[in-house]
Order: C-alpha cells, then structure tokens, then sequence
C-alpha cells in the first residue's frame, strides 16, 4: 500500500460544485502539503500543516480550503469549483523529526476537471 | 524569495547519450537543492538532494547534480540515457532542510530515443 494516498484519483465535476479531495499517510510524519500541477507552471502550494492545529496559506489559496482532521489526515475542498481549478492535486509529507532529510513524500495525485 | 528555473521545457536525448537537465536558483541565503522525478501516472519522488555537503551529489538511477554557487546552478546528469529515464523532471529549493517551504521549477520532460 502507498505511504501517501490520495482518494478521489479522478474527478469530473461541475461548476459551483463543493469538492473535497483526501490524503492519508502512514508515514508518521507532521508536516503535510497540498500542492496543484499545471502544465508548464510546475507545482504551487496550495495550503501546509505543521501539526494538526497548525494551517498555513500557500501560494495560491484563493478558492480553497484545508482541514486536518488529525495527524496523518489532511484534506483540501473547493467550496465552488471553477473550471480554471481543473487541475492534477498532490498531498504531500515531510519529517519534521529527528531523521528529517528536507524530503517531500507525495502522493499520486488527484485529477479534478471542473466543467 | 526563492525561485527556481528550468531551461528547456522538454529535452530529447538518444538512448546511451549524456543527459543534462539545467537548473538555476536564486537564493538571498545558502539554499537546499533538491531534483524530484515524475513518471507517468505518479507522484514526484526524490532523485537527490544537495544540503551543504559534497558539491557532487549521486542520486538514483545514476544520477548526479552538481552544487555551483558561482553560477547558482544545479544542473543534473547521466552519463548515459535508458529509455525507462523518460519522465518530468523537477528541480525544487528551500531556504532549510525541514522544507518550510519549496518552491519548484516549471519542469522539464525527457525523452529518450531508441
């Protein structure tokens, strides 16, 4: 089984819709990422946790938010999906322990087409 | 802020020829480097990364990057290419280690060439 997993891996949807796309990890680790892929524009980071009560905004926020339910869960929702946020999301994980290399862990990815 | 660039949207390369991927970074503070490779249908995994150590990093598959503070470069390299190496490839900074934050390259896709 993955490390990182993310559900759905594929999603249509339509405009004006809420989405929640999921990610669990077994890894054990405290920081997780949520991070979107476009091509040509490489990744951007959507939302981070550092632990369960920590959120931090990313790069490019607007139109989403993140809740993390606990410590190896953390999920990303669109509240009204729009077709520019057609996109291929990753969850990701890093070590903030003692074993920390600065190593982000991914998930495989979770395509969302907003039509 | 840090920034990362990638020359060459996509590379083409024959099989057993040299691959060479270019990465350049700004940084205002002593950066951590790092490539991560994609292939199809995955997710990003770890290729290397430098963290002030060796300024010539091995990684997998045969890889290598070397750390040029001159040029601010991190460019990647094989000897010679397989066809199993086509896959995007990206480059990624972070001002520290524990990955506060990374800021990723715009990617660069090789193909490698019977």
């Amino acid at each position: 089984d993955a490390d990182v997993t993310q559900t759905p891996r594929n999603r249509i949807t339509k405009t004006g819709k809420r989405i929640m796309l999921e990610c669990s990890q077994t890894k054990g680790h405290d920081r997780m990422y949520w991070y979107r892929q476009d091509p040509g524009l490489g990744l951007r980071l959507i939302y981070y946790s550092f632990d369960v009560k920590d959120i931090n905004k990313g790069e490019i926020s607007d139109g989403y938010s993140v809740s993390r339910q606990a410590q190896a869960k953390f999920s990303l929702s669109l509240e009204s999906a729009i077709p520019n946020q057609t996109a291929l999301y990753f969850c990701a994980t890093s070590d903030l322990g003692g074993s920390n290399t600065g190593e982000l862990f991914f998930g495989e990815g979770s395509r969302l087409t907003v039509l | 802020a840090q920034s990362v660039t990638q020359l060459g949207s996509h590379v083409s390369v024959s099989e057993g020829a040299l691959v060479l991927l270019r990465c350049n970074y700004s940084s205002s503070v002593p950066p951590y480097l790092f490539w991560y490779v994609q292939y199809p249908n995955q997710g990003l995994q770890l290729l290397l990364k430098y963290t002030s150590a060796a300024t010539l990093v091995k990684g997998i598959n045969g890889f290598e990057a070397e750390f040029k503070k001159s040029e601010t470069s991190f460019h990647l390299t094989k000897p010679s290419a397989h066809m199993s190496d086509a896959a995007e490839y990206f480059c990624a900074v972070s001002d520290d280690p524990t990955g506060n934050q990374f800021y990723f390259g715009t990617g660069t896709s090789l193909t490698v060439i019977p």
